[in-house]
């Protein structure tokens, strides 16, 4: 199965600075990744999907690129309500289709 | 209003078997996949099951044999039935909405629409 990798597991950011997540796999996956936002008591939010398009409603701030094993997700200038756990998804169809998440990246206001 | 609500999570002895449902509203169920995930207190999300439009599933191998996704569009409703429930097992489960299948051409934008979870305990 698709192992997927994120790093750093918590970065600690200042409001208006800009904020660089990872998401590796263990396989190539093409562009087949997306990108949740979970704050505290609330449910996960896609943020961008197939590694770069950004879901309805989500801010241009939110940016992501990559393709095969490696990917990133930019926040280019942290808001408040931007401080959250962020997971990297990948949806494979070959030979099975898994979907996997990876274990989080916690941003935390430095 | 689009919207997925969970049923039928509690606490649940070791060895014992618990079905999940998953109600939606505010668009056509038919033309969507679904997925279950779980997610432990301080822990990460997991997926746990998915099934198509065409009633198709998929697990990952950590839940093959016990778990068992199903669809009735007729209700609206998604299932997950889980055997031989273990503490591991312990989790907020979510029904989430995946690929859109539309007119035949489908589409996977992630999974756009979550319940609020229904929580799953194993305890003795």
């Amino acid at each position: 199965e698709i192992v997927m990798t994120q790093s750093p597991a918590t970065l600690s950011v200042s409001p208006g600075e800009r904020a660089t997540l990872s998401c590796r796999a263990s396989q190539s996956i093409s562009s087949n990744l997306a990108w949740y936002q979970q704050k505290v008591g609330q449910t996960p939010r896609v943020l961008i999907f197939g590694a770069s398009t950004r879901a309805t409603g989500i801010p241009a701030r939110f940016s992501g690129s990559g393709s095969g094993t490696e990917f990133t997700l930019t926040i280019s200038s942290l808001q408040s309500e931007d401080f959250a756990v962020y997971y990297c998804q990948q949806y494979n169809n070959w030979p099975e289709r898994t979907w996997t998440f990876g274990q989080g990246t916690k941003v935390e206001i430095k | 209003e689009v919207q997925l609500v969970e049923s039928g999570g509690g606490i649940v002895q070791p060895g014992g078997s618990l079905r999940l449902s998953c109600a939606a509203s505010g668009f056509i169920f038919k033309n969507y996949d679904f997925h279950w995930v779980r997610q432990g207190t301080g822990k990460g999300l997991e997926w746990v099951s998915g099934i198509g439009t065409a009633g198709d599933t998929h697990y990952p191998d950590s839940v093959k044999g016990r778990f068992t996704i199903s669809r009735e569009n007729a209700k609206n409703s998604l299932y997950l039935q889980i055997n031989s429930l273990r503490a591991g097992d312990t989790a907020v489960y979510y029904c989430a909405r995946g690929e859109d299948c539309t007119g035949g051409y489908c589409h996977y934008d992630g999974m756009d629409v979550w319940g609020q979870g229904t929580p799953v305990t194993v305890s003795s």
